[in-house]
């Protein structure tokens, strides 16, 4: 949707550097996530925010770290990238699940190579 | 931890032919999102299923949920080029606001015209 976009869309970068995505959504949601995506293995949780103040730890989060600067917006930062974090990055928002359906809108993603 | 597997992972089908997916959890569930992904695109909820044995259509597409919440499937009737894609189910295990959904490994659909 192109309510949630993602920066950069694609990314080359060496072995050791610093990288950060960023991910700004219009949904006015609270929720918000990052995957990774690999072959075969679908979508992996790097991380999740509730709100501003609360992060938490998903599947994945070794050699990560995020950021929820405001609500709508939650980087993604690889201190020092290595080649087996090339992948896709996709950031996803939700609304507050109360029982409803809580759909996740996903950005375009970022793909990621990591020489 | 609650794993979410799907098979098959891969299927080619002809146009016209049938498909079905199937997503199985290792715990029960207290709902299943079923989420479309095109080639170069992301993924696109499709719908959600809470009730042991529901039953919803879309359509050509189908979407079951098991009677003990553990399992689902999709089927697609008569195959179109448009159904090519990737297929995810999403399980959330907790009925708190607090329990994030686990995505299966999708399974991937090729239509041969």
């Amino acid at each position: 949707d192109a309510d949630v976009t993602q920066t950069p869309r694609n990314r080359i970068t060496k072995t050791g550097k610093r990288i950060m995505l960023e991910c700004s959504q219009t949904k006015g949601h609270d929720r918000m996530y990052w995957y990774r995506q690999d072959p075969g293995l679908g979508l992996r949780l790097i991380y999740y925010s509730f709100d501003v103040k609360d992060i938490n730890k998903g599947e994945i989060s070794d050699g990560y770290s995020v950021s929820r600067q405001a609500q709508a917006k939650f980087s993604l930062s690889l201190e020092s990238a290595i080649p087996n974090q090339t992948a896709l990055y996709f950031c996803a928002t939700s609304d507050l699940w109360q029982g409803a359906v809580n759909e996740q809108f996903f950005g375009p993603g970022t793909r990621l190579t990591v020489l | 931890g609650q794993q979410v597997m799907q098979i098959p992972q891969y299927q080619h089908v002809q146009e016209g032919e049938d498909f079905t997916t199937y997503c199985n959890s290792s715990t029960t569930l207290s709902n299943i999102q079923w989420y479309k992904q095109r080639p170069g695109g992301h993924p696109v909820f499709l719908i959600q299923l809470v009730k042991s044995g529901e039953v919803k259509k879309q359509k050509r597409l189908t979407f079951q949920f098991g009677e003990a919440k553990k399992n689902s499937s999709l089927h697609i009737t008569a195959t179109q080029t448009t159904d090519v894609g990737t297929y995810f189910c999403a399980g959330r295990e907790g009925r708190t606001s607090y329990d994030k959904v686990i995505f299966g490994p999708g399974t991937s659909l090729s239509v041969i015209p």
